[in-house]
């Protein structure tokens, strides 16, 4: 099972959004709305930060929002704040031979 | 609060063996499924195993036949057993809460294995 496709960094300045994205196939992505996302600061263990696609667990500030079109995922951050700078992993669960893939992660930089 | 520590992380040699434990606290192992997720040094997330409450197990083909995961209900912790370690088993293992497809709701601080001779 390959791993969902991020690009490897995404940068901006404080204050704007942006947005990463997660691409997958109707095998994972594309076919549930089993999507998550999954901060991760330097040495620290991954958050997690969006599931269900969609959905925020409590705790997580609403500046985090996800959304899915056919096989791709994002995930926007607006109001970009230096504590934003971190690691994002998307994952989704998958009909594969393994539960779930994780994507390659893409690492966000406050300018 | 739920709050998972790992330990047993360590130096072994390749075709080595290493148990790595994780004690919870805040969640119930036994009523929860439980997961180990590792992460190569510089690199991405990788699912490495799961059990489920009715203890039910699944594993990731690259360590299928070479992990087992348990738990100990009275302690209230859960185990990775590694046996035949391999140099590309090098890496950070996280114990995770499973919450259900592919999401994992709480992580631990992590424990470093590194295989090489």
């Amino acid at each position: 099972q390959s791993a969902l496709t991020q690009p490897a960094s995404v940068s901006g300045s404080p204050g704007q959004s942006i947005t990463i994205s997660c691409t997958g196939t109707s095998g994972d992505v594309g076919g549930y709305d089993y999507v998550s996302w999954y901060q991760q600061h330097p040495g620290k263990a991954p958050k997690l930060m969006i599931y269900d696609v969609s959905k925020r667990p409590s705790g997580v500030s609403n500046r985090f929002s996800g959304s899915k079109s056919g096989n791709t995922a994002s995930l926007t951050i607006s109001g970009l704040q230096a504590e934003d700078e971190a690691d994002y992993y998307c994952s989704s669960y998958t009909s594969g031979s393994t539960l779930g893939v994780f994507g390659g992660g893409t690492k966000v930089t406050v300018l | 609060e739920v709050q998972l520590v790992e330990s047993g992380g360590g130096l072994v040699q390749p075709g080595g063996s290493l148990r790595l434990s994780c004690a919870a606290s805040g969640l119930t192992v036994s009523s929860n499924y439980m997961s180990w997720v590792r992460q190569a040094p510089g690199k991405g997330l990788e699912w490495v195993s799961v059990i489920y409450s009715d203890t039910s197990t699944y594993y990731a083909d690259t360590v299928k036949g070479r992990f087992t995961i348990s738990r100990d209900n009275p302690k209230n912790a859960l185990y990775l057993q590694m046996n035949s370690l391999r140099a590309e088993d090098t890496a950070v293992y996280y114990c995770a809460s499973y919450l259900y497809q592919f999401l994992f709701q709480h992580w631990g601080q992590g424990t470093l294995v590194s295989v090489s001779s």
